[in-house]
C-alpha cells in the first residue's frame, strides 16, 4: 500500500511570493489532514478535510492560507503571499475516518522564505 | 486544550541500553499514538494505543488513560532508532484534534 504523497519535498521562495503544497492521501482515506511543523516542535493541525468538505480549519490563518480538495482525494494547501515566518515543514496526513483512528503522515515539504 | 508533556526532552544512550519515554496529558483521550520522526523528517507510526499494552520487536507502549499517561520502551537500542519522538493525543468536542507534545529527542551511540 502506497503511503501519503507530498510535493515537492522542498521549496526555496522569496517573500512575497506565492507557493502551493501538493497532497495525495492514502487509498481509502477519507480524512485529510495538513499540519505545520516548526523547527523543534511537534506538529499543529492546520486544517482537517473530511472526503471533499474542511470540517475544521479553526487553525488555518485565512489572510494568506487557502486550501482545497476536489473530489475529495488529492489536496493542495496554499500561501499568498508568503512571509519570512512561514518558513517551515508542511506536513499532510490521512486516515480511514475522523476521530479514534490512526493517521498516517506525508514526507512533508520543507519551505524556505527568503 | 488538552496540553502534553513528554519527558525527559534528551536522551543519549549507549548502543544496546534500554530506555523509557514519558508522555503526560491533560484530559481524557480517545486517541494516542506515539510516533518516530528520523532524521529526514518522516513521521512513522509507532503505536496507537489509547489504552492497554502493545508490543512490536524491541518496542513496547503502555497508556494508563485513567491517570492520564502513556511510556513507550525501547530495548537493546540501536542507532537506527535516534530520532525525536512525539507523543500524539486526541480527545472529544473542543480537543477533537491530534495534539502533539515537544517530542523527545532520542541520540543512540554506537
Amino acid at each position: 500500500e502506497a503511503g501519503v504523497v507530498q510535493s515537492p519535498r522542498y521549496k526555496i521562495i522569496e517573500k512575497k511570493q506565492p507557493v502551493a503544497f501538493w497532497c495525495n492521501p492514502i487509498s481509502g482515506h477519507n480524512t485529510l489532514y495538513w499540519y505545520l511543523q516548526n523547527l523543534g516542535q511537534g506538529p499543529e493541525l492546520l486544517i482537517r478535510y473530511e472526503n471533499e468538505e474542511a470540517v475544521d480549519d479553526s487553525q488555518l490563518p485565512k489572510d494568506r492560507f487557502s486550501a482545497e480538495r476536489l473530489k475529495g482525494v488529492d489536496s493542495t494547501l496554499k500561501i499568498q503571499p508568503a512571509e519570512l515566518g512561514d518558513s517551515a515543514v508542511y506536513l499532510c496526513a490521512s486516515s480511514r475516518g475522523p476521530n479514534q483512528e490512526t493517521q498516517y503522515f506525508g514526507p512533508g515539504t520543507r519551505l524556505l522564505v527568503l | 486544550g488538552i496540553q502534553v508533556e513528554q519527558s525527559p526532552p534528551d536522551l543519549i544512550l549507549q548502543e544496546g541500553a534500554n530506555s523509557t519515554l514519558r508522555c503526560n496529558f491533560s484530559d481524557s483521550v480517545n486517541n494516542l499514538q506515539w510516533f518516530h520522526q528520523n532524521p529526514w523528517g518522516q513521521l512513522i507510526n509507532l503505536f496507537y494505543i489509547p489504552s492497554g499494552t502493545k508490543q512490536n520487536g524491541r518496542l513496547s507502549a503502555t497508556t494508563v488513560a485513567t491517570e492520564r499517561y502513556s511510556l513507550l520502551y525501547i530495548s537493546s537500542s540501536q542507532t537506527t532508532d535516534s530520532g525525536v519522538y512525539f507523543c500524539a493525543v486526541e480527545g472529544s468536542g473542543a480537543n477533537s484534534k491530534l495534539t502533539f507534545g515537544k517530542g523527545i529527542t532520542l541520540s543512540v551511540r554506537p
